[in-house]
């Protein structure tokens, strides 16, 4: 069985500093992974996903995310945040061979303090 | 702007009403899933189509249903509606059945009053 979790559900950060978004992975597979992030009122938009190529993945918007499999975690990570990064941000698996079903985690909320 | 259409933007009904959700995905991917996002729940996996057919099943409620037609459009039927179906509702479109990206539309509103 597959299970995300995302270990805050609020951050709060200061203009400029850095962002870390944690999420850890359970996938009897090879997992797909992915962070979404979604603004008030709008859609889920992607930020970066993760295929089984580089473990470092590189997203949109200066976020970037480091697979780890020893330690079943990909978490989310900006140099220095900026007021329009605070949103919501989920992290998501899929791809367990056979099924087609997106997990995602409960989110977590970003606030950018200025 | 995902390429992926949700109609209509905002929908105000009454309980016990019926109410359809339209979603047309991205050219040329045959996936749809639908979500249901509250404030109470998060976000809820309710469906998924692919080319037509369902594929996996979520939290959808009997009184949910939907279907995908032929030229790959989706609908969410919502009937005998209650407080509690007040929520976003997310369609989102993939190309590929397995690992590939979702594209998620702007959502429908709908608030049961």
């Amino acid at each position: 069985a597959q299970s995300v979790t995302q270990l805050d559900s609020h951050v709060s950060v200061s203009e400029g500093t850095p962002v870390l978004l944690r999420c850890n992975y359970s996938s009897s597979y090879s997992p797909s992974l992915f962070w979404y992030v979604q603004h008030p009122n709008k859609g889920l938009q992607l930020l970066l996903k993760y295929t089984s190529a580089a473990t470092l993945v590189k997203g949109i918007n200066g976020f970037e995310a480091e697979f780890k499999k020893s330690e079943t975690s990909f978490h989310l990570t900006k140099p220095s945040a900026h007021m329009s990064d605070a949103a919501e941000y989920f992290c998501v698996v899929s791809g367990a061979s056979g099924t087609y079903k997106y997990i995602f985690g409960t989110g977590t909320r970003l606030k950018v303090l200025a | 702007d995902s390429g992926v259409t949700q109609t209509p933007k905002h929908l105000i009904t009454a309980t016990g009403q019926r109410v359809t959700l339209r979603c047309s995905p991205r050219s040329g991917d045959l996936s749809v899933y639908w979500y249901q996002q509250s404030l109470d729940q998060g976000l809820q996996f309710l469906i998924q189509y692919y080319n037509g057919e369902e594929r996996a099943k979520g939290n959808i409620l009997e009184r949910f249903s939907a279907q995908q037609f032929p030229d790959l459009h989706s609908e969410l039927n919502l009937s005998s509606l209650e407080l509690g179906d007040s929520a976003l509702y997310f369609c989102a479109s993939s190309p590929v059945g397995v690992g590939g990206e979702l594209f998620f539309g702007e959502g429908s509103r709908l608030t049961v009053l």
